[in-house]
């Protein structure tokens, strides 16, 4: 079936670093992918998405770009900032899929250091 | 604007009892979708509702859930008798078929806490 695969956390990182969190997935059909961000006591929030290869999704200085030969998403960042501590989920939905149902990848938790 | 507002925010109940969630979304969307997370863990799919029936259930689905749309507008998620394992957060989105696939706007989600 479907699935999400991200990178394991929680990354620790320092204001102002690159942050770089991989996300690779397995569909039937050609998937959309999403980055949804939740932050501390928060909701989901949907932070980027691409819905074909070659696509680069973007928002807040974050970036991904679906990469099908590869079947990646990755998510960058250039400069961090202690507002982006939050736990960043990877998630596919696929028409192929009954009823284009998000599959979302494990959580990548993130915390951002003065 | 959100596109959907869930009630209540966090729910405390004892186990056994039953616990209604809702979902109220601002437009009129046809897909709607429950999702459930277990503090600290992934977001696990539980159910979607298509044209007033349910269209795919999860294996955590079971019995003891149940979906409607009571006034053909607000949408509700029962668990008849809640067991200490249902504490979780869960969210409710609504969906919208674009010619990619069906974008899902998530709740800010309930909290619901069995005791």
């Amino acid at each position: 079936g479907d699935s999400v695969t991200q990178m394991e956390g929680p990354v620790t990182l320092s204001e102002e670093a690159f942050l770089t969190i991989n996300c690779t997935y397995t569909a039937t059909g050609y998937p959309s992918l999403f980055w949804y961000v939740q932050y501390p006591g928060e909701g989901l929030q949907l932070l980027l998405k691409a819905t074909k290869a070659d696509d680069k999704g973007s928002n807040k200085g974050f970036e991904a770009t679906y990469r099908k030969e590869t079947t990646s998403f990755h998510l960058e960042k250039g400069s961090v900032q202690v507002s982006d501590s939050a736990v960043y989920f990877c998630a596919l939905s696929t028409r192929e899929t009954s009823y284009d149902k998000v599959i979302f990848g494990p959580g990548t938790s993130l915390s951002v250091i003065p | 604007e959100p596109e959907v507002t869930q009630t209540p925010s966090h729910q405390v109940t004892q186990m056994g009892q039953e616990v209604i969630l809702r979902c109220v979304p601002i437009s009129n969307h046809l897909y709607f979708y429950w999702y459930r997370q277990i503090l600290g863990q992934k977001v696990e799919f539980l159910v979607s509702f298509y044209n007033n029936e349910i269209s795919e259930k999860s294996e955590i689905f079971d019995d003891q859930f149940s979906v409607e749309r009571p006034d053909g507008s607000n949408f509700t998620l029962k668990i008849r008798s809640t067991k200490l394992e249902d504490s979780a957060m869960y969210f409710c989105a609504p969906g919208v078929r674009v010619p990619q696939n069906t974008e899902a706007f998530f709740g800010q989600g309930t909290r619901l806490t069995v005791v």
